[in-house]
């Protein structure tokens, strides 16, 4: 598609078990950035990818959270033995990597903690 | 520190009013980028307009108009003649060069109810 695409779009799961949500950005954008949104929060940066590289992990809350990317393409974020606390929607974005360009976003990712 | 600041929590209006959001930023870069997107209820962010640190010019794209002031470090949008589908929250943000990454530092975004 033309637009970045997020899998799955909403995700219940128990507390204490993992999960794998998905990002696969605009053909070509070099740039990846993973943001979280809370229930009545602002935008949280979690981590920023430029190609297969993350040299910008500052945001991520905990080591149970873990990202990937892999081509320079698609990204994972991980988030090992959730917590109710984790329960936000997950915004992914992408850009061309030139300074200033647009970051476009996902629909994202509800996940649910229960 | 908080990069932007966005000082309405709420608006609302009856349609056809004009509404104004407030966005104030703060940054020592001399090279950096505003940005301004919409988050309708359906949840995806939406990208309304962007403008470099050197170009203080005033857009307006239809009945959404922005104001950049590097005095004042604001970048204030205008919706003229509010409708019902303007009804979004609204979040301002930055983006610094001497980052490398540009990475967006949002404001607390402002919600905004249009009323028929």
């Amino acid at each position: 598609g033309a637009g970045v695409s997020q899998s799955p779009s909403n995700k219940v799961t128990e507390k204490g078990k993992d999960v794998e949500l998905r990002c696969d950005p605009i053909s070509g954008h070099t740039a990846l950035y993973w943001y979280r949104q809370s229930l009545g929060q602002g935008l949280e940066f979690l981590i920023y990818f430029q190609g297969n590289s993350a040299p910008d992990k500052s945001g991520l809350p905990s080591d149970r959270f873990s990202a990937e990317r892999t081509g320079g393409s698609v990204s994972t974020l991980t988030i090992q033995r959730t917590q109710q606390e984790d329960s936000a929607v997950y915004l992914c974005a992408s850009s061309s990597g030139q300074g200033g360009n647009t970051i476009y976003f996902g629909e994202g990712s509800w996940l649910t903690v229960v | 520190a908080q990069k932007v600041t966005q000082a309405q929590t709420e608006i609302s209006v009856v349609e056809k009013e004009d509404v104004t959001l407030d966005c104030v930023y703060e940054t020592r870069d001399t090279t950096y980028y505003l940005f301004w997107y919409k988050q309708p209820p359906s949840g995806e962010l939406v990208f309304l307009i962007r403008r470099n640190s050197f170009d203080e010019q005033n857009e307006i794209s239809g009945r959404y108009s922005w104001n950049f002031q590097k005095s004042t470090s604001s970048f204030n949008f205008t919706i003229t003649a509010s409708q019902v589908v303007d009804s979004a929250v609204y979040f301002c943000a930055l983006s610094e060069a001497r980052r490398g990454d540009y990475k967006l530092s949002f404001g607390a975004g402002t919600t905004v109810t249009v009323r028929a």
